[in-house]
């Protein structure tokens, strides 16, 4: 059975703190991981990655995935409040499944 | 630009009551998807449509029913409401499939049945 297992469940941390979030996943005909930002209501998507080993960035939020191992981390650095969020990862296939299989989220919250 | 646009955004029913919820895209997506969130569980797939005209089932389809006339709007039925469907209830559309494009999600829909 395909999953999507991400740790830590919540963490919090002080404003201005490096925070890593971990993602793993077993998918049949991986293709893709995403990672998605949900605040008070919709996700919205931060990133994409299909290749292995290449790091996708946007301001401090920076991502990377390793096939071999099966897993993703998506960093934040010098973090927000508005960082504060619930964080998604979600493994999608290849060909025919159209079942994108979300992690349980992990819930960041930023402390001024 | 309107997106994807749930409606409604919050509905209280009662046990064995019937309801439809409304999702409709502007963006011209054949693929569209209903999940639903519920604490520490992440977003389960119920149904999703890959056309006009298509639908099909997801991880968690029991009790629920969804019809695709129109490329651009989803309908999610509750026949007949239980408790154990209080949820937020996600609707998400992507030109193509999961796997090769992320989709887009409307503001959800709290939906209470007591």
């Amino acid at each position: 059975e395909d999953k999507v297992v991400q740790s830590p469940l919540s963490l919090v941390v002080h404003e201005g703190d490096t925070v890593t979030l971990n993602c793993s996943y077993e998918v049949t005909n991986f293709r893709s991981l995403l990672w998605y930002k949900q605040e008070k209501k919709a996700p919205t998507f931060l990133f994409m990655l299909t290749s292995s080993g290449i790091e996708k960035k946007s301001g401090r939020l920076s991502s990377i995935l390793d096939k071999k191992e099966l897993f993703s981390i998506l960093n934040i650095t010098a973090t927000q409040t508005g960082d504060s969020a619930i964080y998604l990862c979600a493994g999608g296939a290849q060909g025919g499944s159209e079942k994108l299989v979300f992690g349980k989220g992990t819930k960041l919250t930023v402390n001024p | 630009n309107a997106g994807v646009t749930q409606t409604p955004k919050f509905r209280v029913l009662k046990t064995g009551q019937s309801m439809t919820l409304l999702c409709a895209q502007d963006m011209n997506h054949e693929y569209m998807y209903w999940y639903r969130q519920d604490p520490g569980m992440g977003l389960r797939l119920i149904h999703y449509s890959v056309g006009e005209g298509t639908t099909a089932k997801g991880e968690v389809p029991d009790g629920y029913n969804v019809s695709r006339l129109k490329k651009q709007n989803f309908l999610l039925g509750l026949e007949s409401a239980a408790p154990s469907q209080t949820s937020v209830y996600f609707c998400a559309s992507s030109y193509r499939g999961q796997g090769y494009q992320p989709q887009h999600f409307g503001d959800g829909t709290r939906l209470s049945i007591l």
